[in-house]
């Protein structure tokens, strides 16, 4: 298969960790990234690989992957955090998937 | 610093070609480790990879728009630039280009994702 599933809305009260999934059989060949947006805004890289982030990232954002899973960790998620947050990945011809996106919201 | 910028017709009738350009500032188009892409989302709905060229000028494509995609190159501009045939209004989304970037280990390219992305541009297929 070359989807990558993701649960559509995530909630987190404020300070708590929450833990975004993402699962797809492209996962055990190619590891995801992870991806912020928010309202009227391009998407912005915060995780990629094995747990990288971007300079000027947070380090509340965390991923690990395991098997056909990826997660996003936020750990002590602000308000600022809410937003839609989308996996990506490739497929066996290295094209790009992205999942279908996780809305958070930070309660 | 690089950036990337989308500009085009923001109006594309049914059944013809859309058509978009992306700017690349700040850095040269054809440095190695990286390559270029469109990726879109219609209103309300998740990303979608649409295509990319490399800086050699060869391109890989979604196999669900294959048909009806050019993405090319042209690095005297350092532009990329994307066609889209037989539009219908499925193909109303913000176009957004982006840059890839290959992230590497000890033992080679490890990993690619999109570092940098335009504002996007609103697309609208209609007559």
């Amino acid at each position: 298969s070359s989807e990558l599933t993701q649960d559509p809305a995530v909630s987190v009260a404020l300070g708590q960790t929450v833990t975004i999934t993402c699962q797809g059989d492209s996962l055990r060949h190619f590891s995801a990234a992870w991806y912020q947006q928010k309202p009227g805004q391009a998407p912005v890289l915060v995780n990629y690989g094995k747990n990288n982030r971007p300079s000027g990232i947070p380090d509340r954002f965390s991923g690990s992957n395991s098997g056909n899973t990826a997660s996003l960790t936020i750990t002590g998620a602000q308000a600022e955090d809410e937003a839609d947050y989308y996996c990506e990945s490739r497929d066996t011809s290295a094209n790009h998937l992205f999942g279908g996106g996780t809305k958070l919201t930070v309660l | 610093q690089v950036q990337v910028k989308e500009s085009g017709p923001g109006l594309a009738e049914p059944s013809q070609t859309l058509s978009l350009t992306c700017t690349v500032s700040g850095g040269s188009i054809s440095t190695a480790g990286y390559y270029w892409s469109w990726i879109r989302q219609p209103a309300g709905k998740g990303l979608e990879w649409i295509g990319r060229v490399y800086t050699s000028g060869s391109t890989n494509y979604n196999p669900s728009l294959r048909s009806r995609v050019t993405v090319s190159l042209d690095t005297s501009r350092n532009q990329f630039s994307l066609k889209l045939n037989s539009v219908t209004a499925t193909d109303t989304a913000v176009y957004y280009c982006a840059r890839a970037r290959y992230y590497y280990d000890s033992t080679g390219p490890a990993d690619v994702a999109f570092d940098i992305w335009g504002l996007g541009t609103m697309v609208t297929v209609s007559s």
